[in-house]
């Protein structure tokens, strides 16, 4: 079973730039998870969504962050524009329903310069 | 919001030694989850624990999901190099539509052959 496909693996922009992050889920899985991961510290949810309706945006910073799931697969995470602090592990999760087990990506590691 | 207290922040160790850490929390969850961590990877999940005082083991690895709901332990014995990694607890609440999960702040294992 293929796991939880995420592009690119590494991202370098310079601050005020525009950055998105794609997304691949386990076959089947109608749960999605966006998280960030800043350095030394545990992964922090940003975006849940169920199919393709948005369960939780609660901790999405709304005014640079976007994401969209448009046909209940592939998601997209954007950012624009960048700052410094978004520099971080952007870790894209899947199971199977909300209750489910969470499966992880290996994520895409962004540095903002 | 819930926050999750992980200690200790770090392990230094000698191969074959055995480990513990653990996680506690100001507010119950209904699920505690223990993740490994390896660099450049996302999180593999390595033991979910469904009900309070549970006690659940994977090959070497053991955790105990506390009578209280505030806390949870995992054990690893026999320590190898390859246990080296990020262990995080997480804690889900569970019910309506809060299933997120909330991590701790890891605990940075090195095992030293």
């Amino acid at each position: 079973e293929a796991g939880v496909a995420q592009s690119p693996r590494y991202k370098i922009i310079e601050k005020r730039q525009s950055v998105a992050f794609w997304c691949n889920p386990i076959s089947g899985h109608a749960t999605l998870y966006w998280y960030q991961q800043i350095l030394g510290q545990g992964p922090k949810l940003l975006i849940q969504f169920q199919n393709n309706g948005v369960v939780d945006d609660s901790q999405l910073p709304k005014d640079r962050f976007s994401a969209e799931r448009l046909k209940g697969v592939d998601s997209t995470l954007k950012i624009q524009p960048a700052k410094l602090e978004d520099s971080a592990v952007y870790l894209c999760a899947s199971s199977l329903d909300r209750m489910g087990i969470q499966y992880f990506g290996a994520g895409t590691r962004l540095s903002v310069l | 919001g819930q926050q999750l207290n992980q200690s200790p922040q770090s392990m230094f160790i000698q191969e074959g030694e055995d480990v513990s850490m653990n996680c506690t929390s100001s507010s119950i969850f209904n699920t505690w989850l223990w993740y490994k961590q390896d660099p450049g990877e996302g999180p593999v999940l390595l033991i979910a624990l469904y009900k309070a005082g549970e006690l659940t083991s994977n090959g070497r690895l053991t955790a105990q999901f506390g009578i209280t709901r505030k806390d949870s332990f995992l054990n690893i014995s026999a320590s190898i190099p390859s246990d080296v990694g990020i262990y995080f607890c997480a804690g889900q609440l569970g019910g309506g539509s809060n299933y997120k999960l909330t991590f701790g702040k890891g605990t940075l294992l090195t095992v030293n052959p």
